[in-house]
Order: structure tokens, then sequence, then C-alpha cells
């Protein structure tokens, strides 16, 4: 069955510092991936996309992702995190008409 | 424009109430999507609209009844609901091309609280 996971229920950084937060797929072909975010009771903002090609995926906000298909992963990764990225991050599978989602990382952020 | 707006915003409804959660789209998708979402948890999908047919329905209570009027709108009918279906309710939409790769799209949600 197709399905992603997010290992870290919570993390927990420092503004400034370097975050990465981790995706693992299992896909039977090429996977359709997303990183979503969501600040507390609001809608999914997309972050970023990969469908195919360059394996490394420039999203907005500051946010790039790496597809190893050798790991199945995709995780998302910013290079100084600033507070107001606290939120709760989604990693999901596609296509769009049948998506499903990791259960979530939700990143604090410290001063 | 990449918004999907969704109307209210919150709702508060009695188990004996009839309402309605609005959902609309500018972007020329042609397919549409109603997930419920329970605190702390991802976004489930309940229904499927593509070219304002129904395509999937994931198993949800008849007490849910969606509607795609248009091809911009999507509504989310409500009845005789239970406690237990309150919720953040999303509205999303997407391209339905299949020579294209495609993603969803979001509105804010309707945080629905059943009393």
């Amino acid at each position: 069955a197709q399905s992603v996971t997010q290992p870290d229920i919570h993390i927990t950084v420092s503004e400034g510092a370097s975050l990465e937060l981790r995706c693992n797929y299992s896909y039977g072909a090429t996977p359709y991936l997303f990183w979503y975010v969501q600040s507390p009771g609001q809608g999914l903002q997309l972050l970023l996309k990969y469908f195919s090609g360059d394996t490394l995926v420039q999203g907005i906000k500051g946010f790039e992702a790496e597809f190893k298909r050798s790991q199945s992963s995709f995780n998302l990764r910013k290079p100084s995190v600033h507070w107001s990225d606290a939120a709760e991050y989604f990693c999901a599978g596609g296509p769009a008409n049948n998506l499903f989602f990791g259960t979530g990382t939700r990143l604090t952020v410290i001063p | 424009d990449t918004e999907v707006t969704q109307t209210p915003k919150h709702l508060v409804m009695g188990m004996t109430n009839k309402k309605s959660l609005k959902c609309e789209q500018h972007m020329g998708h042609r397919a549409m999507y109603w997930y419920k979402q329970k605190a702390k948890k991802p976004p489930e999908l309940m229904f499927v609209y593509s070219y304002e047919k129904l395509s999937i329905n994931e198993s949800v209570p008849s007490r849910f009844s969606p509607e795609c009027p248009n091809s911009s709108l999507l509504n989310l009918h409500l009845h005789a609901l239970q406690p237990e279906d309150s919720a953040l309710y999303l509205c999303a939409s997407s391209q339905m091309d299949r020579e294209r790769d495609t993603e969803a799209f979001f509105g804010q949600g309707t945080r629905l609280t059943v009393v």
C-alpha cells in the first residue's frame, strides 16, 4: 500500500538554526510527493512538490527538499529557521486526487 | 491566483440543525475535494468531485451530503450531525489534466463545532 511516514512527532529548534524534517515514502511507481505547512486553525499551504526530474526541489519561504530514491526519502530542509516557521508540517504522497498524508511533525521554534 | 475560499470560517450547530459549508475557486480547476481534519491528525479525504461529478466517496455517513453546482463551487450540506463530527473541514482543488502533474490547493477551512 502507498504511504508516507513522518518519524518525528515534534521537533524543537532554535531560531536561526538549520532544520530537517524527515519523510519516508512507500510507493509502487514514481511518487508524487508534497510538503504542506499548517498554522494552528488554518488550512494547508503547499511548500513544495516533486513530480520528476531534478531531485533537489526549491519551495516557498526558503524551504527545499531532496528526493532520494535509494533511501525512499523526501526530507524537508531550511538553512535558518525563523520564529514564524513554527507550525505543523505534513508530507503527502499523490496524485492530487488521492492524497495520503503522513501524521505530521510539529515544529517549535525557541528564541 | 492560487486561492480556495471557504465560508464560513467558524460554525456552531446543534444536532438537529441543517447547515452548509461553501467552497469556491477561480483557478479553472476541474477537481474539488472535501477533507475532514480532527485535532492533531492529518486531513482525511471525504469526497472527490471530478468535472462536477462525484467520483470518490470515502464511506462518509449520509449526514454529510456534497454538492457541486458548477466547476467553481463546492458545497457540503450537513444534517443531524453528532458531536464527534466536530472538526476542521478543508476544501481543496486541483487541475485534472492527465498530461500534466498537478498539486492540490487548500482553503483555510471551516471550524465546525456540533453541540
